[in-house]
């Protein structure tokens, strides 16, 4: 069974680095069918995409936020880890690591949903 | 980047109604699109994927179709547990991007 978990629920004051860590069981972050995204949700809004680790290492980011993305894995620890600097507070939302089947290089069903993290930006 | 609308934005429908909710890409995105179920309080589940790929588990009266621009999402008769919001999602292009969703609710 696919299961992923992303790290506790964080306070984070404007200009602060945002890290977080989603551990993955079920699958190997190593197979080539399957790569993970991180997905927010700001409280009563739309999901929004972030960011993709792809099988190959390859990664790809939302283009209003790709100055301030990272994210990056380590295969041994089943871990994929997003870090986004200079937080402001309408980065408050529940953020999302969703692993998903691959095909042809590209994602093509986000299938296994982490129950989310809160992310509350405030001084 | 590719800008994806969804509509309606809401829906109002009674149990053992059909409903479709369409989604229009930007640009062509051939089949990569994938549709969304999310409950409040609770992550989104994946219903279909590669615009008409029925995902393991979830009840045939969920339906996908279109290509290139335009999509849609068939519930053929409305059970209690549908009413929830909606979003598509495109992954042929990156970054990839959401519908605004929408919100399925009991009439």
């Amino acid at each position: 069974q696919v299961t992923l978990k992303e790290s506790s629920p964080v306070l984070v004051k404007p200009t602060e680095t945002l890290t977080l860590t989603c551990t993955v069981s079920g699958f190997s972050l190593s197979n080539p069918t399957r790569g993970v995204s991180w997905i927010r949700q700001p409280p009563g809004k739309a999901l929004e995409w972030l960011a993709h680790i792809f099988s190959n290492d390859e990664k790809s980011y939302a283009t209003p936020l790709k100055t301030r993305l990272t994210v990056s894995k380590d295969t041994s620890k089943s871990q994929v880890v997003l870090t986004m600097t200079n937080m402001d507070p309408v980065d408050t939302a529940t953020y999302y690591c969703v692993g998903g089947f691959e095909r042809e290089g590209h994602p093509i069903g986000l299938d296994s949903w982490g129950q989310g993290t809160l992310v509350t930006v405030s001084s | 980047d590719i800008q994806m609308t969804q509509s309606p934005s809401s829906l109002s429908a009674s149990v053992g109604d059909r409903v479709t909710i369409t989604c229009r890409a930007s640009l062509s995105i051939t089949s990569y699109l994938g549709w969304y179920q999310q409950k409040p309080g609770k992550a989104p589940k994946l219903l279909i994927y590669a615009a008409s790929v029925l995902q393991t588990g979830v009840p045939s009266r969920f339906s996908g179709g279109g290509s290139g621009t335009d999509f849609t999402l068939t519930i053929s008769s409305l059970q209690p547990e549908d009413f929830a919001t909606y979003y598509c999602h495109q992954t042929y292009s990156t970054p990839y991007t959401f519908g605004q969703g929408t919100k399925l609710q009991i009439k």
